[in-house]
């Protein structure tokens, strides 16, 4: 299972993109790039999933470059509930093995007013 | 949108107590997981079921944990003489595949006393 790699913390200001990188320089041609959000004393949340190239939600963006080895997610205009840990996932049949997540310690996002 | 529902949402227990911990998956869903999270920790994959057997299980799910889907909506975890160290959030998850992204219920915090 490739490892990741992501900022233990970040700040920003409401209405400023964020973008959260992750590392994952061992990841497999079958490995699918997902990343979850947290809230505190909630379980986590499913926000996008890629395997290459861009993909948009209504949520978040997701830059995977050529070599996959990195991948960014991009939240427009963050708002002060957009708080939260942010986890990147990366795996097998779409970022879990027989289902399987693994969680790392993620990205804790605080947004200030 | 429908939604994993865990109950209770908070249970406290006296260590060598069994407890057991519910959740109803999303209707549709055939693969149900169980996770904790030890506060201030990762979030650790338990165990996943799939057509009333387990799939996989983790190192820390021994012999004092087990699961059942009872009837048609409930899948539970039972732990059997609990332990302080089993002090946790427990979250439950479902999903239409093993491919696809998991639901995650809002979780038990149990604490062991």
């Amino acid at each position: 299972l490739a490892k990741t790699t992501q900022p233990i913390s970040m700040d920003s200001y409401e209405g400023q993109e964020v973008n959260i990188t992750c590392s994952h320089n061992n990841i497999a041609t079958n490995d699918y790039i997902t990343w979850y959000q947290q809230f505190p004393s909630q379980g986590p949340r499913f926000i996008i999933q890629g395997y290459k190239t861009k993909v948009t939600n209504e949520v978040a963006s997701l830059f995977i470059p050529a070599d996959r080895k990195s991948s960014t997610l991009s939240l427009p205009r963050v708002s002060l509930s957009d708080t939260a840990v942010y986890y990147c996932l990366v795996g097998d049949d779409r970022g879990s093995t027989l289902g399987r997540l693994y969680f790392g310690r993620g990205t804790q996002l605080t947004v200030w007013p | 949108e429908p939604e994993v529902t865990q109950t209770p949402s908070h249970q406290v227990t006296q260590m060598g107590q069994e407890v057991i911990l519910r959740c109803v998956p999303i209707s549709n869903h055939l693969y149900f997981y169980w996770y904790r999270q030890i506060l201030g920790q990762k979030v650790e994959f338990l165990v996943s079921f799939y057509n009333n057997e387990i799939s996989e299980k983790s190192e820390i799910f021994d012999d004092q944990f087990s699961v059942e889907r009872p009837d048609g909506s409930n899948f539970t975890l039972k732990i059997r003489s609990t332990k302080l160290e089993d002090s946790a959030m427990y979250f439950c998850a479902s999903s239409d595949d093993k491919n696809t992204e998991a639901f995650f219920g809002q979780g038990t915090r149990l604490t062991v006393v």
